[in-house]
């Protein structure tokens, strides 16, 4: 059964350009988190979707800042108009919604964004 | 002051040790509440969730105080591949996870 998918897993953009992150959850899954951690600090929750809803984007930046889950495909966070503060490690979860399931988040591998 | 507070550490122990953290959290309408362990730029991976009653999983044993609103993590035995960063985790309602900042551990031959 395979974990959470996240790519690419290490992004490099040019200040002002856009970064598109994907996630596949795992499977049977059908809710996806999102989290960012900068550097030296730790995970901050962004945004929580399911399919073609978006349930919880408290934890997004009001501007740049977007995600998607479409009934077809990953779920991508999309950043346009990067910055320098934007360079972090984004990760996404998933989790399952199952009758008496807990919950549990598994996290991705990450993706690293680098903005020059 | 944070949501979900830990000891930074580093916790930094000879192999075959026992030891324990404590984490505290100030949201009494927190849900649920996990452990995980992050190893340097990688995932955070799940280690236990905490329950009421506490609960063991081998080497690990999780105690949850819902008064005092207090979480621990005791390990005993330490090998050198405990050696990670601990972090405390409070699930509110809506499935929001809000992390403590770790917990360093450091286990030395």
């Amino acid at each position: 059964n395979a974990g959470v998918m996240q790519n690419p897993r290490h992004l490099v953009r040019r200040r002002g350009q856009e970064a598109r992150l994907r996630c596949s959850p795992m499977k049977g899954h059908s809710h996806v988190y999102w989290y960012r951690q900068l550097p030296e600090e730790g995970l901050k929750f962004m945004v929580y979707l399911q399919k073609e809803n978006i349930i919880d984007e408290s934890g997004m930046p009001k501007e740049r800042f977007s995600a998607e889950f479409p009934k077809e495909g990953p779920s991508i966070l999309r950043i346009q108009q990067v910055v320098r503060g934007d360079s972090a490690a984004y990760f996404c979860a998933s989790s399952s919604l199952l009758a008496g399931a807990s919950y549990e988040q598994y996290f991705g591998p990450g993706t690293r964004l680098t903005v020059t | 002051r944070k949501e979900v507070e830990q000891d930074p550490g580093p916790f930094n122990v000879p192999e075959g040790a026992t030891v324990a953290f404590n984490c505290t959290y100030s949201n009494s309408a927190s849900q649920s509440f996990f452990w995980y362990r992050q190893d340097c730029r990688k995932e955070p991976k799940l280690l236990m969730s905490v329950y009421s009653s506490g609960n063991e999983d081998g080497r690990f044993t999780a105690q949850l105080n819902r008064a005092s609103q207090y979480i621990s993590l005791l390990i005993r035995d330490s090998k050198l591949s405990d050696s990670a960063t601990y972090l405390c985790v409070v699930k509110r309602a809506g499935n929001k996870l809000v992390f403590g900042a770790g917990t360093i551990l450091r286990v030395k031959s």
